[in-house]
């Protein structure tokens, strides 16, 4: 299994609702990340998780809550978001190999706020 | 710090060649490139790392001059299944985990 799984695909919410974007890979890596992605700009960087702690945190608004239950998966709790939120989340895992930590991102949840 | 990334955008036809440029102010430890087609997640092509190294994946193939903090991406014989936005993505340190901070981006068309 050399992939990286995102729930659900879209997601379109309203500014009061709570609701969470959930990722899992069974690929043995430890190192778990969120990021968030605009159209036609890169990906940002928003959370780091290594073997299940939180090990960065890029100055992202408390609507978004990360969590790692376990080494396989990530979850990240939405509350209270505004439209500007509204973008494609990926979510990805690494490894160390071969020439370094390579990093493989899952489809992405597409999210809508209105 | 982002990654300046340059050209923004290329149009090849089949069989042309490219080259695309990803240069940082700061010491990196690695450069990373990655693939995205239009509504699908980026895909991991290659790793560099400190110490200068080439590498090569198919046609696609890499730099990374370590002195220049420059990486180039090298497309040879380019096909269809090419097109999509190239992403540099630089890392200063490593500790078990990346923090990659990815370049604008290089849309590139190859067109029949």
């Amino acid at each position: 299994d050399t992939e990286v799984t995102q729930t659900p695909k879209h997601l379109v919410m309203g500014m009061t609702n709570k609701k969470s974007l959930k990722c899992e890979q069974h690929m043995g890596h430890r190192a778990m990340y969120w990021y968030k992605q605009k159209a036609k700009k890169p990906p940002e960087l928003m959370f780091v998780y290594s073997y299940e702690k939180l090990s960065i945190n890029e100055s992202v608004p408390s609507r978004f809550s990360p969590e790692c239950p376990n080494s396989s998966l990530l979850n990240l709790h939405l509350h209270a978001l505004q439209p500007e939120d509204s973008a494609l989340y990926l979510c990805a895992s690494s490894h160390r190999g071969q020439g370094g930590y390579e990093q493989y991102f899952g489809p992405g949840t597409r999210l809508t706020v209105t | 710090q982002q990654p300046v990334q340059s050209p923004q955008a290329v149009i090849l036809r089949e069989g042309e060649d490219a080259v695309i440029n990803c240069s940082s102010s700061k010491a990196l430890y690695s450069v990373h490139w990655y693939r995205q087609k239009h509504g699908e997640a980026p895909v991991f092509l290659m790793i560099l790392l400190k110490g200068g190294e080439q590498k090569g994946h198919e046609k696609i193939s890499a730099s990374f001059n370590e002195k220049k903090q420059q990486s180039s991406l090298y497309l040879t014989a380019s096909q269809l299944s090419y097109s999509g936005t190239y992403f540099c993505g630089t890392e200063m340190d490593s500790g078990g985990y990346q923090k990659v901070t990815f370049g604008i981006g290089t849309k590139l068309q190859v067109i029949p």
